[in-house]
């Protein structure tokens, strides 16, 4: 089946950048997800690209998609105490396929001041 | 809007005991999902509900049951709760089809623990 790996921590200085990467198997995903969770909170949709784009802005976020290596990554700059959280990488196959998510494991994003 | 509502936020049962964890979303979603999240695994499906009347099974779906009680509410029971059904356990909901908004929207979650 499918499957989605992200690694499991990521610990940055506040001002620093970001990268979380995440790895995919199911090259049929058309749509791919970032979410974010704060703690003891629900999940938060942060962005979203599809598949026949390479890149995505959208103010501090930057999505890359590399679909040849099926790699997928979210960069947020100058990162902020805020924004620890744990992210998870999604992929869906579409309305078509029920709209289900597949999730990765998430990475927990540790901002020291 | 309240979005995605779930009932109870935490929960603690023996093992054999069985409860009815509640779903409901008031954004007029056709499709509802059920998914478990365990540290260092992500979230898991359980089962979804494309519309009204029709579930199907997800990635793990052994030891619960699912209702579509109507196009605003989808029931999880556990009959026989088990240790290893311990988890937090995530409803969403969207829109699929006609006007899919390729988002899921997320409830606050229900924190359960079976001793």
């Amino acid at each position: 089946g499918e499957d989605v790996e992200q690694s499991l921590f990521l610990s940055v200085r506040e001002g620093d950048s970001s990268v979380i990467n995440c790895t995919y198997t199911d090259s049929s995903s058309t749509y791919l997800y970032w979410y974010k969770q704060e703690p003891g909170a629900g999940l938060q949709l942060l962005t979203y690209i599809f598949s026949n784009m390479d890149m995505k802005q959208d103010q501090r976020l930057t999505v890359l998609l590399n679909k040849k290596d099926k790699h997928l990554s979210l960069r947020i700059a100058d990162t902020q105490t805020g924004d620890s959280a744990i992210y998870f990488c999604a992929i869906s196959g579409g309305s078509n396929q029920g709209g289900k998510l597949i999730f990765g494991q998430g990475t927990e994003l540790s901002v020291k001041p | 809007n309240a979005g995605v509502t779930q009932t109870p936020k935490f929960q603690v049962l023996k093992t054999g005991q069985s409860m009815t964890l509640q779903c409901a979303q008031d954004m007029n979603h056709n499709s509802m999902y059920w998914y478990r999240q365990d540290p260092g695994m992500g979230l898991r499906l359980i089962y979804y509900s494309a519309s009204e009347g029709t579930t199907d099974k997800g990635e793990v779906p052994n030891g619960y049951n699912v209702s579509r009680l109507n196009k605003r509410e989808f029931s999880l029971r556990l009959e026989s709760a088990a240790p290893s059904q311990t988890s937090v356990y995530f409803c969403a909901s969207t829109t699929t089809g006609t006007g899919w908004s390729y988002e899921q929207y997320f409830g606050p979650g229900t924190r359960l623990t079976v001793t």
